[in-house]
């Protein structure tokens, strides 16, 4: 099946320092990649949708020069919070989804998701 | 508008009971997708099931058995026989027919007690 890691599973940083989250899908080639932010106790919100080789598309109320949206390749996007703050600890989760038409192990047009990136900002 | 509404903040049971997550969806999509995730403590979603508008068939696989009824845009999810392992939060989702945007419920947090 297809499979969708992430990178790193868990990071702290300072307030102010930015930290990278990598999405990547193992399997498949995934044009387009989405993000998650998942509060404690809350459930999933999309934050941005991300297409290989051009800009990410960002949800109503997410900043877009602080979480930086780079999906660089058809297998990579990364996620990065710039001057993060203790307002934005949570789980980040990505997907990635197939390309119609695709084979291998992933469903076409489907979303697979990550196992998740939990920052903790002090 | 899309919307999915889980109502059932938190559940406790005793092992071996069966458990029934609600799930009710707003779409004015004709063909869409429905789907249920576990979530463990561990965080990663976990898929259980996937089901197409055109699909109102129940399905049952092992405990797990799931309720399509579109004449009341619900989604229900039975656990049959819980089991201390099935203790998580299980999510429902709606998606558009092309996978564009998944629109999650709130989540129901199943506590099965021994």
């Amino acid at each position: 099946g297809a499979v969708v890691s992430q990178h790193p599973s868990r990071v702290i940083c300072k307030s102010g320092t930015s930290v990278k989250i990598e999405c990547r899908s193992l399997d498949f080639q995934a044009t387009t990649m989405f993000w998650y932010r998942q509060f404690p106790k809350q459930s999933l919100m999309l934050m941005a949708t991300s297409n290989e080789g051009s800009k990410a598309t960002y949800e109503q109320g997410v900043e877009k020069d602080k979480f930086l949206i780079n999906h660089a390749s058809l297998t990579l996007s990364t996620l990065t919070v710039t001057s993060a703050h203790p307002e934005d600890s949570s789980f980040y989760i990505c997907s990635a989804r197939a390309p119609l038409g695709t084979s291998g192990g992933a469903a076409s047009h489907e979303q697979y998701f990550g196992p998740g990136t939990r920052l903790t900002v002090t | 508008a899309q919307k999915v509404t889980q109502a059932q903040t938190e559940i406790s049971v005793v092992e071996k009971e069966d458990v029934t997550l609600d799930c009710v969806y707003e779409t004015r999509d004709t063909t869409y997708y429905l789907f249920w995730y576990k979530q463990p403590p561990s965080g990663e979603l976990v898929f259980l099931i996937r089901r197409n508008s055109f699909d109102e068939q129940n399905e049952i696989s092992g405990r797990y058995s799931w309720n399509f009824q579109k004449s009341t845009s619900s989604f229900n999810f039975t656990i049959t026989a819980s089991q201390v392992v099935d203790s998580a939060v299980y999510f429902c989702a709606l998606s558009s027919a092309n996978f564009n945007k998944f629109y999650f419920g709130s989540g129901t947090k199943l506590n099965v007690k021994p």
